[in-house]
């Protein structure tokens, strides 16, 4: 069946990098790109970039100042979301998402990646 | 960026009773093709938001009838016609008129009586 699935939990220092991927199943993957969005503790819903697995094509959201790199592993269906220079406001679950375009919206979501910034 | 705002904040409901949720956005959603690129989801606790309703009336498939999602241009609802207990959770509207900056309403949390 369609499915993402996301690498496990992270805990990070201040000023560290962190890299978190999501690994697709069970369709075309070059036909709908993933998205990422993240959401601090009671907070809503944030988007930060998308990346087609297929071309390799990919845009960021300006909130993130350049700190975002999306990177695909074709062969392993996997896309990876790296943030540069954590701070603690950068604590957040990091989800993966299909866009699919039919829908003009995220049809199916990864379980979510826990990212905890803390010294 | 288009700003979308949800009301009420949350909504506590007795099972079998209505529920309604307003979403508004600060620009219309309604493009020349007549959809309307506004989205509903529900996160339940502890899992990732799921979708219920996309081109703001298509119910996503699974999805309970329910479930129904109407407005248009700017101005859109959420209504949920007899309440069940798994429907707790915190309900979003997202906008995907400028595609890909997508934004989400603040949310609404709906709790069982």
């Amino acid at each position: 069946q369609v499915q993402l699935v996301q690498s496990g939990a992270e805990v990070k220092k201040p000023g560290a990098s962190v890299k978190v991927s999501c690994k697709a199943s069970g369709y075309t993957l070059t036909g709908h790109p993933l998205h990422w969005v993240r959401q601090a503790p009671g907070q809503r819903p944030q988007w930060m970039g998308w990346i087609n697995i297929g071309n390799g094509n990919r845009r960021y959201s300006q909130n993130f100042q350049g700190r975002v790199t999306l990177t695909r592993d074709t062969s392993a269906t996997t896309v990876y979301l790296e943030l540069s220079s954590l701070r603690s406001e950068d604590t957040a679950v990091y989800y993966c998402a299909r866009y699919y375009g039919d829908y003009e919206a995220f049809d199916i979501w990864g379980q979510g990646t826990m990212v905890t910034v803390s010294s | 960026d288009v700003v979308m705002t949800q009301s009420p904040s949350s909504l506590s409901v007795t099972p079998g009773e209505p529920a309604s949720i307003s979403c508004r956005s600060s620009q219309s959603l309604l493009q020349s093709n007549g959809y309307n690129y506004l989205a509903w989801y529900l996160q339940k606790p502890g899992q990732s938001p799921q979708l219920l309703i996309y081109l703001g009336s298509n119910r996503a498939s699974g999805v309970p009838d329910r479930f129904s999602g109407s407005g248009s241009g700017t101005d859109f609802t959420l209504k949920i016609s007899r309440v069940e207990a798994e429907d707790v959770g915190i309900y979003y509207c997202m906008q995907a008129l400028q595609t890909p900056l997508f934004t989400f309403g603040q949310g609404t949390t709906l709790e069982i009586k």
